[in-house]
């Protein structure tokens, strides 16, 4: 069945450090891709999506690039602040079955 | 324009008894989806409606129910409540749910159950 793997956590950071939060996904055919964010205490937020092979997703400073060959979707932000300090996951929404597959989601610390 | 908005936030119950959640989506939006969220299960999906249809179910028991009413409404049910049910309960709407990408899924807050 559909999965969607991220890297395990918590990933802690100095601020204006590089950010890399790797995920994968399997499902037949070509799902859509995304990046959802959760503060504290809120509900989940997207962050980015890519809708097709080598779209790249962008906002707020972070990027993603959707890679069929392999079935990637790694998010990136070149220099981190402690104000994205939050719990980040990976998600593939595919064909017709109305619904997001989640990761099981990333902890980020940014330390000032 | 106003999100989606889900009620109570909070609420505490006892095991065996039952408890419905309510979930307002944006204007506009016909599709409903419901997700629960633990520490050790992740987010998983429950059920998505469309026009007062459930398209989609997750492997839930069937002490989980739901509806959408005409205006877009949806509410959630839990029925013989357990501990294990103690989680955030998350609604999401977008305008016709379904494969493309394009129909984002924007989640409110959520209710955060808890039973004793």
């Amino acid at each position: 069945g559909d999965s969607v793997t991220q890297m395990e956590g918590p990933v802690t950071l100095s601020e204006e450090a590089f950010l890399t939060i790797n995920c994968t996904y399997t499902a037949t055919g070509y799902p859509s891709l995304f990046w959802y964010v959760q503060y504290p205490g809120e509900g989940l937020q997207l962050l980015l999506k890519a809708t097709k092979a080598d779209d790249k997703g962008s906002n707020k400073g972070f990027e993603a690039t959707y890679r069929k060959e392999t079935t990637s979707f790694h998010l990136e932000k070149g220099s981190v602040q402690v104000s994205d300090s939050a719990v980040y996951f990976c998600a593939q929404l595919r064909g017709s079955n109305y619904k997001l597959t989640f990761g099981k989601g990333t902890l980020l610390t940014v330390n000032p | 324009k106003a999100g989606v908005t889900q009620t109570p936030r909070y609420l505490i119950k006892t095991r065996g008894q039952q408890v419905t959640l309510s979930c307002s989506p944006i204007s506009g939006h016909r599709s409903v989806s419901w997700y629960q969220q633990t520490p050790g299960q992740g987010l998983q999906f429950l059920f998505e409606y469309f026009s007062e249809t459930q398209r989609n179910k997750g492997n839930f028991p069937g002490r989980f129910s739901g509806r959408q009413f005409s205006n877009s409404r949806s509410e959630m049910n839990v029925s013989t409540l357990e501990l294990g049910d103690s989680a955030l309960y998350l609604c999401a709407s977008s305008l016709q749910g379904g494969p493309s990408g394009a129909n984002v899924l924007t989640f409110g807050a959520g209710s955060r159950l808890t039973v004793l």
